[in-house]
């Protein structure tokens, strides 16, 4: 199984200031395509994931453009270039370049 | 508007079965891979299932394989997770999910499944 690892686990940031998330998979996510199949999700408090980037570095449809995702093989990251309060909750990272599927642990970003 | 409505959660006891629901609407459901996902109490989030646009492939986490099964109905633009021989590890909210480029970019709003004596 590919693990995922994120890091931090825990992120306090003031609003206004860029925050970064790493993901680092243990297998390169790299598809014959070209594309990395690697997603990043964000869970608010109380509610369903949100898809935020797929392949790597596309936003999802409606995700504001303050986010952006980068990386191949087995580095990721996913960054916000100055955070709102409502961007709090978990971050989550996913591979599905093979099953099982597999996720990250979770980056919980706070509010300074 | 795409939807995802789920149903068919609730409490049961260990050893016992549920069948879960999803109710999709708002996209030709035929034409999309779906998963089922999962949250137990507090922790993070876990792959389940997942099922081809015929239903002819599918997929499961190990810890489910031959227990649970998952499985469409088309016609009715309906997903289905069918739940067996359920343990307390198995307590958790359930989600389906529809797949774009390896990603899930709609969830329903998830089904809490307590298995308890």
């Amino acid at each position: 199984d590919i693990v995922m690892t994120q890091s931090p686990l825990s992120l306090p940031v003031t609003p206004g200031e860029p925050a970064s998330f790493s993901c680092r998979s243990s297998q390169s996510l790299l598809r014959r395509d070209g594309y990395n199949s690697l997603a990043w999700y964000l869970q608010k408090p109380g509610q369903s994931p949100q898809l935020l980037v797929y392949l790597g570095s596309n936003r999802a449809s409606g995700v504001p453009d303050r986010f952006s995702g980068s990386g191949s093989g087995t580095d990721f990251t996913l960054k916000i270039s100055r955070v709102e309060a409502e961007d709090v909750g978990v971050y989550y990272c996913m591979q599905a370049v093979q099953t099982p599927i597999t996720f990250g642990q979770g980056t919980r970003l706070e509010i300074k | 508007e795409v939807q995802l409505v789920e149903s068919g959660g609730g409490l049961v006891q260990p050893g016992g079965s549920l069948r879960l629901s999803c109710a999709a609407s708002g996209f030709t459901f035929s034409r999309y891979w779906m998963r089922w996902f999962r949250q137990a109490p507090g922790k993070g989030l876990e792959w389940v299932a997942s099922i081809s646009q015929d239903g002819s492939e599918k997929y499961y986490v190990d810890s489910v394989r031959g227990r649970f099964t998952i499985s469409r109905e088309n016609a009715k633009n309906s997903l289905f997770l069918q739940m067996n021989s359920l343990r307390a590890e198995d307590t958790a909210v359930y989600y389906c999910a529809r797949t774009l480029q390896g990603g899930s970019d709609y969830w329903g709003q998830g089904l809490l499944v307590t298995v308890s004596s």
